[in-house]
């Protein structure tokens, strides 16, 4: 069974440059959550999608928008980027009401 | 609103036991998780609790109080690889989770 993966590793941009990170999900899972995680904190909820539609969102701006593709892989687009967007980006992946597994995330630099 | 809380940081010595508490506000209760994080690295699941009680796996339990919005991760005989950040979130009514910020436990010989 594989796990949740996500690319890139990290990755390096500048002020109003754009970022779209990937994800693919656990073999059988139907949703993915995206979170934000700042440097000691707990993951912030971005979004959540079940089968290709968003079903929650959390307190992001619009500029943060996503995609579920039909084999539940999933995009996270971030347009506009600024610096406080600096943070490690996980993705989880679940069977609709089951417990999340993680990726290993995207640590995303804005400079 | 919607609020966790956990200690920001304990300290224990390995071999013996701790306990990391969580207290919870949250539009709805849908299940509480514990999910351990070492550095630079993605969380990863311990425990889930959707009843009152204590939930026993290894050297891990977990305890849930929904009248008290108040949970418990414990961890016995604690060996140095223990020491990382441990979260506490809470799946709300719209099954979305909620987390707290963390506690970092630190593992002395």
């Amino acid at each position: 069974e594989t796990g949740v993966t996500q690319s890139p590793t990290h990755l390096i941009k500048t002020r109003g440059q754009q970022v779209t990170l990937r994800c693919s999900s656990q073999s059988g899972h139907n949703t993915v959550s995206w979170y934000q995680q700042a440097l000691g904190q707990g993951p912030q909820f971005i979004f959540q999608y079940y089968r290709e539609e968003e079903n929650g969102r959390g307190n992001f701006p619009p500029r943060f928008s996503g995609l579920q593709f039909p084999n539940y892989s999933s995009e996270l687009n971030v347009n506009a980027l600024e610096l406080d967007d600096s943070a490690l980006y996980l993705c989880a992946s679940s069977q609709w009401g089951n417990t999340q597994y993680f990726g290993p995330g995207t640590r995303l630099t804005v400079l | 609103g919607q609020n966790i809380d956990q200690p920001t940081e304990m300290t224990a010595t390995e071999g013996a036991i701790v306990q990391i508490n969580c207290t919870y506000q949250t539009s709805g209760f849908n299940g509480l998780f514990w999910y351990q994080q070492h550095a630079g690295e993605a969380p990863t699941f311990l425990s889930y609790n959707v009843l009152d009680g204590l939930e026993e796996k290894g050297r891990f339990s977990s305890f849930l109080s929904r009248s008290k919005g108040y949970s418990y991760l414990l961890l016995k005989e604690l060996q140095m690889k223990d020491s990382a950040s441990y979260l506490c979130a809470v799946r709300d009514s719209n099954y979305q989770l909620i987390w707290g910020a963390g506690t970092k436990l630190i593992i002395k010989p």
